[in-house]
């Protein structure tokens, strides 16, 4: 089974822009998490998507959106991007979106802000 | 709110050494428990995972962990390390109470193994 996916695995991009993340979970999982790695704050949950549905959302600021569409990929939106965007962007899979369920993540897309 | 703390933030060992990894959190509730791997140039992958029963869980590639309710700990353990285990090392925990599947990480302890 091919693992979670996501692209594009490296962007570049200017103060002000905004950008689209996208992220294909594994075959036949519903749930859907995006997390930002980042070497000051380390591993942060962004939000949770199941069945096309926002259940959960960390504590980001309203630039970073997401989204969920039927055949369970996600995109995650940052908007007027600053400097303290550049990060890893996580996504991680699971089937059903249990507490217990196991995490598969993504290779990520390192997002570099100049 | 959870919090996460992995007091070695970076581990030298020889291989053979054995290992013994932190992890301590915050949460008034009942928690799932995990530790992720992350090897060089590699995606975030579970060693193990605690719900409940048994407190001592055992993972892949010989680690095991061991909940300690009381001391709100989770420290992760190998016996005897391999130049292969150099990776970098995170524990996290989740609200069971709560159904809520989000992670909270520590910050990660680094664990470089010296052949």
């Amino acid at each position: 089974k091919a693992g979670v996916t996501q692209t594009p695995r490296y962007l570049i991009k200017t103060r002000g822009q905004q950008v689209t993340l996208s992220c294909s979970p594994i075959s036949g999982h519903r749930s859907v998490s995006w997390y930002q790695q980042t070497p000051g704050q380390g591993l942060q949950f962004l939000f949770e998507y199941f069945s096309e549905t926002q259940r959960n959302k960390g504590n980001f600021p309203g630039r970073f959106s997401g989204r969920q569409f039927s055949n369970s990929r996600s995109e995650m939106n940052v908007s007027t991007l600053e400097l303290g965007d550049s990060a890893l962007y996580l996504c991680a899979s699971s089937s059903a979106g249990g507490s217990r369920e196991t995490q598969y993540f993504g290779p990520g897309t390192r997002l570099l802000v100049l | 709110a959870q919090s996460v703390s992995q007091h070695n933030h970076h581990v030298i060992l020889s291989e053979a050494a054995s290992l013994e990894l932190g992890c301590n959190y915050s949460y008034g509730g009942t928690v799932n428990l995990f530790w992720y791997v992350q090897y060089p140039g590699q995606h975030l992958q579970l060693l193990l995972k605690y719900f409940s029963g048994d407190p001592l869980v055992k993972g892949i590639k010989g680690f095991e962990a061991e909940f300690i309710k009381s001391k709100f700990s989770f420290n992760l353990r190998k016996p005897s390390v391999q130049w292969s285990d150099t990776a970098e090392y995170f524990c996290a925990v989740n609200a069971a109470d709560t159904g809520r599947r989000a992670l909270t990480f520590g910050s990660g302890t680094r664990l470089q193994v010296q052949p």
